[in-house]
């Protein structure tokens, strides 16, 4: 059964850059079938699709976030991972990855636990 | 943007009774959507995708419907279990793939 795990620095100081890890444990992130993505959650709120990254380093980002995101894939470590730039107290969320069902269906099974992420000085 | 609107944003039950909850999208997204529960302190988990189709371990009570911009979740008979907030996404038409804002199904 595939597993997903959120790992990073769960405060981070206005300006600088948010950075997380997802490790998946239970399958093979090469394995072409699926999109990794990244979602999160501000406090009490709704949920936001942040992006996509494919096995070959392919993205799909959100354009509210795109200038300031960069997602990446290290097939060796089956990891990948998300980083968002000038951060803002706006960005404190609890973040979240998830793989989509398959590539043409995308809807999200399984997720990781997730993780708090605060911007705060 | 396709905009996902869920009604309402709180839902009283009593346990044993049906829930009706509803989302609306803002132009048609076919079939491709899904329904998520959430409780506190834990990830969202599919329940429903293409609309109607039961994810893997689902309880026969939850069943979606509709198509193009208004769908249905229904819970036939509330448990105990099932109090929590529900969230739709489309995924006709992305980037973004978008929620809708969420309904709290609450114990009355």
């Amino acid at each position: 059964q595939m597993q997903l795990q959120e790992s990073g620095p769960g405060l981070v100081k206005p300006s600088q850059t948010l950075s997380l890890t997802c490790t998946v444990s239970g399958g093979s992130i090469s394995s072409g079938d699926y999109y990794w993505t990244w979602i999160r959650q501000h406090p009490g709120k709704g949920l936001e699709w942040i992006g996509y990254i494919y096995y070959t380093g392919s993205t799909y980002y959100n354009p509210s976030l795109k200038s300031r995101l960069t997602l990446s894939v290290d097939t060796s470590k089956n990891q990948f991972s998300l980083r968002l730039s000038s951060v803002t107290a706006a960005d404190t969320a609890v973040y979240y990855c998830a793989r989509d069902a398959t590539r043409s269906s995308n809807w999200f099974d399984p997720w990781g636990q997730g993780t708090l992420v605060t911007v705060s000085s | 943007e396709i905009v996902m609107t869920q009604s309402p944003v709180t839902l009283s039950v009593s346990p044993g009774e049906r829930a009706t909850l509803s989302c609306r999208a803002s132009q048609s997204v076919s079939n491709n959507l899904a329904w998520y529960q959430q409780k506190p302190g834990q990830a969202p988990r599919v329940l429903i995708y293409d609309a109607s189709a039961r994810a893997t371990g689902i309880p026969a009570r939850f069943s979606g419907s509709g198509s193009g911009t208004q769908f249905t979740l229904t819970i036939s008979s509330l448990q105990s279990e099932d109090f929590a907030v529900y969230y739709c996404q489309q995924y006709y038409n992305w980037p973004p793939l978008t929620f809708g804002g969420g309904t709290k199904v609450e114990i009355k």
